[in-house]
């Protein structure tokens, strides 16, 4: 049982938009940053993005984050069958004293 | 450009004590803000975080497995090492280091991870 809570799976079509929620508490996603992964099939996750809506360099634009009291959202619009993978977010949770993810959201490209 | 890769034993027993060594290179662990973390992944599972090790040497441990883990780092061999006793067939996972930079406080580059499996 994560204590992050995101959605197991989202769908949609090439070229449509599509949002992966995070639901967390005060001691974790309300009082610190939150970064999300995509972990393409077989391979180590990926940093897409920190800080709650911030891009590393080479991360395109068609990928967002945002943040709201206790939940936080990631957004990808201009779906490509390429971005089918997993997406996970993560934070650090303060009162327990330790990072803690989300369990994982499969997005299926349709 | 920062790297880093995990190395360790493929197959270990139950009870047997784990030990995985993350090396990396392109960043300094006594550099003020820099921490790496041990996450492992069991298959078709969620990733799991496991331990931090600061700059500072200032250590974290997942509150279900802290009893069984020991992380520690050698800075002058770009070494992070973690240990995991009493080994269960539940403990089969891929396990990955990442760097923590307090830049971006996010994992920002992560090992490719080894595949350890418990197993008589």
């Amino acid at each position: 049982q994560s204590v992050l809570t995101q959605p197991p799976s989202v769908s949609a079509a090439p070229g449509q938009k599509v949002t992966i929620s995070c639901s967390g508490s005060s001691s974790n996603i309300g009082n610190n940053y939150v970064s999300w992964y995509q972990q393409l099939p077989g391979t180590a996750p990926k940093l897409l993005i920190c800080e709650n809506n911030k891009r590393p360099s080479g991360i395109p634009d068609r990928f967002s984050g945002s943040k709201s009291a206790t939940s936080a959202t990631l957004g990808i619009t201009g779906l490509q069958t390429g971005d089918e993978a997993d997406y996970y977010c993560g934070t650090w949770d303060s009162s327990l004293s330790a990072g803690v993810f989300g369990g994982g959201t499969k997005l299926t490209v349709l | 450009q920062v790297t880093l890769k995990e190395s360790g034993p493929a197959l270990v027993k139950p009870t047997e004590t784990l030990t995985l060594t993350c090396t990396f290179s392109g960043f300094s662990l006594s550099t003020s803000g820099m921490r790496v973390s041990w996450i492992r992944q069991p298959p078709g599972k969620a990733l799991e975080w496991l331990a931090r090790i600061d700059w500072d040497d200032d250590k974290f441990y997942s509150t279900s497995l802290e009893t069984r883990l020991t992380i520690s780092k050698d800075t002058s061999k770009n070494q992070v090492v973690l240990t995991m006793t009493n080994m269960d067939p539940v403990d089969t996972a891929t396990y990955y280091c990442a760097r923590f930079s307090g830049y971006n406080d996010a994992f920002d580059i992560w090992g490719q991870g080894t595949m350890v499996t418990v197993s008589s």
